[in-house]
């Protein structure tokens, strides 16, 4: 099953431009990480924010979580053409075993235009 | 630091017909995963084991899916008869108790004809 929907499913923006990715999700969660992949790659991670925490940046990034919403949204500032990717949210939690589950959500595919 | 190695990269098969994935994970890390992400839609957990043991095996489809992490290293994924369902990229990935993040493979793309 997937626990985040994220919207919008596509978006098309110029260089230079921000672009705005949300995330809900259904149950409670740990953490919540965002993971980028390119086309015909593996997912590589981008930033972790815990459930405790409102904002996170990263250089270009800015996450924010709203825990009693149960969403998040991710923010690149100044976009460029290499930020082409999709963008997955993954919702965290801790398991008895030690270990953590991570599901993913639906995506959002990014297009920058040069 | 290699990165999770997966094989092979890419595989076509006629339905009805059985194939094998295999992982690397980083070395070191206990955890690993193998996710199904079907063209257009977010990786969707199949099997996740720590160490040798498998620790949620939930969404994985048992009548013709099966994995196994035999000496808690490498993994391999094996789908006997394949389905033209199961045309989707097979992602490993890996983890370790330093870590809150996964890394993932390039992955192995399916196409079942």
């Amino acid at each position: 099953s997937q626990q985040g929907e994220e919207d919008p499913q596509a978006l098309s923006i110029q260089e230079g431009e921000n672009a705005t990715m949300n995330c809900s999700y259904k149950t409670s969660i740990n953490n919540l990480q965002w993971y980028r992949q390119n086309s015909g790659r593996g997912l590589v991670h981008l930033i972790l924010i815990r459930s405790n925490e409102r904002e996170k940046h990263s250089g270009r990034l800015r996450v924010t979580l709203d825990t009693s919403k149960k969403s998040s949204s991710l923010l690149i500032t100044a976009s460029r053409a290499a930020d082409t990717a999709s963008y997955f949210c993954a919702t965290v939690t801790y398991l008895t075993s030690g270990t953590y589950k991570y599901i993913f959500g639906t995506g959002t595919r990014l297009k920058v235009l040069a | 630091e290699a990165g999770v190695a997966q094989s092979p990269r890419y595989k076509i098969i006629e339905k009805r017909q059985s194939v094998a994935f295999w992982c690397n994970p980083i070395s070191g890390h206990a955890t690993l995963y193998w996710y199904q992400q079907i063209l257009g839609q977010g990786p969707k957990l199949l099997i996740q084991f720590q160490n040798n043991g498998v620790v949620d095996d939930s969404q994985l489809p048992k009548d013709r899916f099966s994995a196994e992490r035999l000496k808690g290293v490498d993994s391999t994924l094996k789908i006997q008869p394949a389905k033209l369902e199961d045309s989707a990229v097979y992602l490993c990935a890996s983890s370790s108790r330093g870590y809150e993040k996964l890394f993932f493979g390039s992955g192995t793309q399916l196409s079942v004809l």
